[in-house]
């Protein structure tokens, strides 16, 4: 299948900084890339629709200026939290859909972030 | 709001024997369903996907079951391995832009336990 890859794979922060998660697709183009938030022990929760060369689609509840969403080109989105409070700290994960494989989503290995 | 659920949220079986594991959903909207597998600190694994047009679709090892009479979905998991040990999660796509374009809504994921 599709490789997704996501940068770190963990980080820890002190509250009040910004931190930059990226999401690569590997081996296809994705003109659109999907972000999730996880608490332990809970499921994924969608929190925006990362679109290449237009602004991202947030769902309701999650605050556009604190997770910034760049989707620069064709195989790189970014997730910045910015300001980060302890209670930022989750598991945060991309995905990505490749054409070639139809509707079947590709998920990075997650980014842990830990805000002290 | 609408959501996708599961009833069980822990499950314990004997290696070698069955697994079902169960989902239901409420969006009759919903076109696409994905199981996914998610090993601790990992992002989730793509198992086996259905259609809605669709009531039955079987993989290796694996068989996802659609009831949509009843808004159920299913995974079956034939002759257990310790490696199945995992949180699965059904996940929906009812298609609010179309074309693959949507992130997904994901049930609140069932922790599979392989018992020696």
């Amino acid at each position: 299948g599709a490789v997704v890859s996501q940068h770190p794979s963990w980080v820890i922060c002190k509250s009040g900084t910004s931190v930059k998660i990226e999401c690569r697709s590997l081996d296809f183009q994705a003109t659109t890339m999907f972000w999730y938030r996880q608490f332990p022990k809970q499921s994924l929760m969608l929190m925006a629709t990362s679109n290449e060369g237009s602004k991202a689609t947030y769902e309701q509840g999650v605050e556009k200026d604190k997770f910034l969403i760049n989707h620069a080109s064709l195989t790189l989105s970014t997730l910045t939290v910015t300001s980060a409070h302890p209670e930022d700290s989750s598991f945060y994960i991309c995905s990505a859909r490749d054409p070639g494989w139809g509707t079947e989503a590709f998920f990075g290995q997650g980014t842990r972030l830990t805000v002290v | 709001g609408e959501s996708v659920g599961l009833h069980l949220p822990t499950l314990s079986v004997q290696e070698g024997d069955n697994s079902i594991i169960n989902c239901a959903y409420s969006n009759s909207a919903s076109d696409y369903f994905i199981w996914y597998k998610q090993e601790s600190g990992k992002g989730p694994q793509f198992i086996i996907d259905i259609r809605s047009n669709m009531d039955k679709r079987q993989g290796q090892r694996v068989t996802v079951l659609l009831n949509k009479t009843v808004k159920h979905l299913s995974l079956q998991i034939a002759a257990t391995q310790p490696g199945d040990s995992a949180v699965y999660f059904c996940a929906e796509d009812y298609g609010r832009a179309g074309g693959g374009a949507d992130g997904l809504t994901f049930g609140k994921g069932t922790h599979l336990i392989i018992q020696p």
